[in-house]
């Protein structure tokens, strides 16, 4: 069936480098694809979306990057923080065109920063 | 402006038992939907409501369901309780992509169920 992962269950930076949180999808027909951080306790928290239309999109300290020809996310943090330790996941739309409805979840990954 | 708010937020339950669980959104906010969370599987989605319908639902037995109010308040119920049914259930509310341009999903703190 579809599916969408993460390469890896753990990820440990130090305080103060990038991280790079990769994920892999499999549905081709998938249009929109969201990022989400998870802390111990709280539910996920949105952190910046890309459609299908676009190949990278920028906030504040965080880009995705999006590779639709080897199907293929990424969510790059800058300069990471105390802040950033969290469950990391990748998700994507499988049913409305470009909505967030029936949204795919990838298994996470953990993002341990060393101080 | 308040934010997802789940009840209840712990509980514990038997096997064979029901259980309903609530989801007041986010003001505004149109569309709820369920997600299951659990160590093996991660997050699974159930149903999505929008204005008292059931616009997605997700692969999980019918035991799983769900309702939606006019006031977009949104209850889900499982029926006869399996011991796999143990999970932190999530709420999510987010505006109709249609009107807001963005599917950002607002998700509340969860219920935690355990079946014994």
């Amino acid at each position: 069936g579809e599916s969408v992962g993460l390469h890896l269950p753990t990820l440990s930076v130090q305080e103060g480098d990038n991280s790079i949180i990769n994920c892999a999808y499999s549905n081709s027909a998938s249009d929109y694809f969201i990022w989400y951080k998870q802390e111990s306790g709280k539910g996920p928290q949105f952190i910046i979306d890309i459609r299908s239309n676009m190949d990278k999109r920028q906030g504040q300290r965080v880009t995705v990057l999006l590779n639709k020809t080897v199907k293929h996310l990424s969510l790059q943090i800058a300069a990471t923080q105390p802040g950033d330790s969290a469950v990391y996941f990748c998700a994507e739309n499988m049913y409305s065109g470009g909505g967030a409805d029936g949204l795919t979840f990838g298994k996470g990954t953990h993002l341990i920063i060393q101080p | 402006k308040a934010g997802v708010t789940q009840t209840p937020r712990y509980l514990i339950k038997t096997r064979g038992q029901q259980v309903t669980l609530s989801c007041s959104p986010i003001s505004g906010h149109r569309s709820v939907s369920w997600y299951q969370q659990t160590p093996g599987q991660g997050l699974q989605f159930l149903f999505e409501y929008f204005s008292e319908t059931q616009r997605n639902k997700g692969n999980f037995p019918g035991r799983f369901s769900g309702r939606q109010f006019s006031n977009s308040r949104s209850e889900m119920n499982v029926s006869t309780l399996e011991l796999g049914d143990s999970a932190l259930y999530l709420c999510a509310s987010s505006l109709d992509l249609a009107s807001s341009g963005t599917g950002e999903l607002f998700f509340g703190e969860g219920s935690r169920l355990t079946v014994l």
